[in-house]
């Protein structure tokens, strides 16, 4: 079952433009994290923000969360060329807190 | 030097045919995973084990066997029973399933 839904599914934009994705999920959460992935590769960790926290920043990566919408917003501020990546949300399940991931954001970033 | 690895990068299986995709954290975590990833989709979960002897199904564990008889190590086996096993598949390990989890490099399985 999917929970996350991310969009918009693929986004293009010339280096140092700002990116923003969003994310939609079904039920309450214990906490959202955001994930990238390089093409072939593993999923790296970017941010987790709980269900109590509004707002999180991890150098160019802000991340909203908006619990009465149930919906999270990623931005890469002043993106580059390697930022180029999928970029997906994923939330827990609740009690076992295994996640439940989203089918991804494509973001290219030209130079 | 602390990770998560997965062996063998890519693998080719025949129909009919088993095989065991390998799995290894170093990081001390209780927790692992097994994730399927098609293209351009998202993971779904198969197997998951939250401590040494003990696994649970995931959302598409049919087709799949694992073990966990070390902390460390946590086999996926791909069996002839799964109808479509051409995939990405991702290994993740966490020392707190309500925290990050940490991401092996994956093995891409094609089936010939």
């Amino acid at each position: 079952s999917q929970q996350g839904e991310e969009d918009p599914q693929a986004l293009s934009i010339q280096e140092g433009e700002n990116a923003t994705m969003n994310c939609s999920y079904k039920t309450s959460i214990n906490n959202l994290q955001w994930y990238r992935q390089n093409s072939g590769r593993g999923l790296v960790h970017l941010i987790l923000i709980r269900s109590n926290e509004r707002e999180k920043h991890s150098g160019r990566l802000r991340v909203t969360l908006d619990t009465s919408k149930k919906s999270s917003s990623l931005l890469i501020t002043a993106s580059r060329a390697a930022d180029t990546a999928s970029y997906f949300c994923a939330t827990d399940r609740g009690s076992q807190g295994n996640l439940i991931f989203g089918k991804g954001t494509k973001l290219s970033v030209k130079p | 030097d602390g990770g998560i690895t997965q062996s063998p990068k890519y693998l080719f299986r025949k129909e009919g045919q088993n095989v065991t995709l390998s799995c290894e954290q170093n990081l001390n975590h209780d927790a692992m995973y097994w994730y399927r990833q098609d293209p351009g989709q998202g993971l779904r979960l198969i197997y998951y084990s939250q401590i040494v002897n003990d696994f649970q199904k995931g959302d598409i564990a049919e087709g799949y066997s694992v073990s966990r008889e070390k902390k460390e190590s946590f086999p996926l086996t791909v069996t002839s029973a799964q109808k479509n096993p051409t995939a990405f598949y991702l290994c993740a390990s966490t020392g707190n399933p309500y925290n990050e989890q940490f991401f092996g490099p994956g093995t891409r399985l094609t089936v010939l």
